[in-house]
């Protein structure tokens, strides 16, 4: 289809392990953003990037996070040494402009046993 | 950061009644902008505001940008079963290119 995907949909991990996730935009779009969803709450921002460069990562809880996007299309959000807090659903969306309208893809639901 | 509050946190309606949820922020925003996740999904847009005052409607759906750039509003008219989902504010605060969350409004209609 044309809309963001991502995977894999689910992913269990023990903690401790490192774990990558997949975001493939819609073609053509420039910025890409990805979200962690705890239970309950909205999307909480970690990194936009804009093109190949990450535009702003403050939202990176810590430096077992960290995201790539090296040819400014497919990006990985890579978490090292995995915590039973990171358990969520990882968001990515994608948007034609910065600051344009984003389009989330389906997310990555992570469980740290 | 800057937070969203968004209220109510749940809705129980009757299929054919209007409903209306709203959204409040500490800083101006510059955007704001009005998502529906239905389960397993991700958020899914239904409005976008980009000027103060902007009013705009997409259906049977009416979400207002307020005058203090600090408030947003999200109507919507004669519910149906299919509008049963979570409901998100979202804006980007002034200077900012990150989307900040509220933590949604959950609707449930009865038919």
């Amino acid at each position: 289809g044309a809309g963001v995907s991502q995977t894999p949909s689910n992913k269990v991990t023990e903690k401790g392990k490192y774990v990558e996730l997949r975001c493939d935009p819609i073609s053509g779009h420039t910025a890409l953003y990805w979200y962690r969803q705890s239970l309950g709450q909205g999307p909480e921002f970690l990194i936009y990037f804009q093109g190949t460069g990450a535009a702003d990562d403050s939202g990176l809880p810590n430096d077992r996070f960290f995201a790539v996007r090296p040819e400014g299309s497919v990006s990985t959000l890579k978490i090292q040494r995995t915590e039973r807090g990171d358990s969520a659903v990882y968001l990515c969306a994608s948007s034609a402009q910065d600051l344009g309208e984003q389009f989330f893809g389906p997310g990555t639901r992570l469980t740290v046993l | 950061g800057q937070q969203l509050n968004q209220s109510p946190q749940s809705m129980f309606i009757q299929e054919g009644e209007d409903v209306s949820m709203n959204c409040t922020s500490s800083s101006i925003f510059n955007t704001w902008l009005w998502y529906k996740q239905d389960p397993g999904e991700g958020p899914v847009l239904l409005i976008a505001l980009y000027k103060a005052g902007e009013l705009t409607s997409n259906g049977r759906l009416t979400a207002q940008f307020g005058i203090t750039r600090k408030d947003s509003f999200l109507n919507i008219s004669a519910s149906i079963p299919s509008d049963v989902g979570i409901y998100f504010c979202a804006g980007n605060p002034y200077n900012n290119n990150d989307m900040r969350f509220g933590a949604g409004t959950r609707l449930t209609v009865k038919p």
